[in-house]
């Protein structure tokens, strides 16, 4: 079974300069989970999808950050524009599910340096 | 405070030793609790995860959890060197609804 995907796997990129990050989740998983992982820090959730509905972005900041996930399978996680603050490991991940017994699988991340 | 405190580490042991990392929670409604392992510049893969109090073994390791003193550990028995990563307490909130919160995890090294 494969497993979650990303690409890029690393991006560099000038501040002010706009950046994408795509993700597919392992089939069948409804649930998608953004994580923003800054160096020597666990990963915090950027924003929840349960099929193609943000079911909670409070953590995502809106103002230059914006998410989809058309159809329900593959997401889009961009930021316009980026900042010097951005740089981090952007980490995807999907789960069956939603409650406390379905496992969250992570994808191995894009890395994001913004100069 | 933070939500989950864990000792940054490193926390360095002998190959062959009992490891042993901690993770306090501040959240008394938390329910689910996880260990993730997280090897340098790879991402974050789950070894165990707990919801009673009690003990929860799984080959060499162990985990603990004590929600009275909202306290989660992790042992790891025969520890190797490939066991060095960081270790990512992570505690669930429930509700229907798995939101994860992560401590900044624990280094780990098993010296040879």
């Amino acid at each position: 079974e494969a497993g979650v995907v990303q690409s890029p796997r690393y991006k560099i990129i000038e501040k002010k300069q706009p950046v994408a990050f795509w993700c597919n989740p392992i089939s069948g998983h409804n649930t998608l989970y953004w994580y923003l992982q800054n160096l020597g820090q666990g990963p915090e959730l950027l924003i929840r999808y349960e099929n193609e509905e943000a079911v909670d972005d409070s953590q995502l900041p809106k103002d230059r950050f914006s998410a989809e996930r058309l159809k329900g399978v593959d997401s889009t996680l961009k930021i316009q524009p980026a900042e010097l603050g951005d740089s981090a490991v952007y980490l995807c991940a999907s789960s069956a599910g939603t409650s406390g017994h379905n496992e969250q699988f992570f994808g191995p991340g894009t890395r994001l340096t913004v100069l | 405070q933070k939500e989950v405190e864990q000792n940054s580490g490193p926390l360095s042991v002998p190959e062959g030793a009992i490891a042993s990392l901690n993770c306090t929670y501040s959240d008394r409604g938390s329910q689910s609790f996880f260990w993730y392992r997280q090897y340098s510049g790879k991402s974050p893969e789950l070894i165990m995860f707990i919801y009673s109090n009690g003990d929860k073994e799984d080959g060499r390791f162990t985990a603990q959890l004590n929600k009275a003193s909202q306290y989660v550990s992790l042992l790891i028995r025969d520890s190797q060197p490939s066991d060095s990563a960081t270790y990512l307490c992570a505690v669930g909130r429930g509700g229907g609804y798995n939101k994860l919160i992560f401590g900044a995890g624990t280094r780990l090294a098993v010296h040879p």
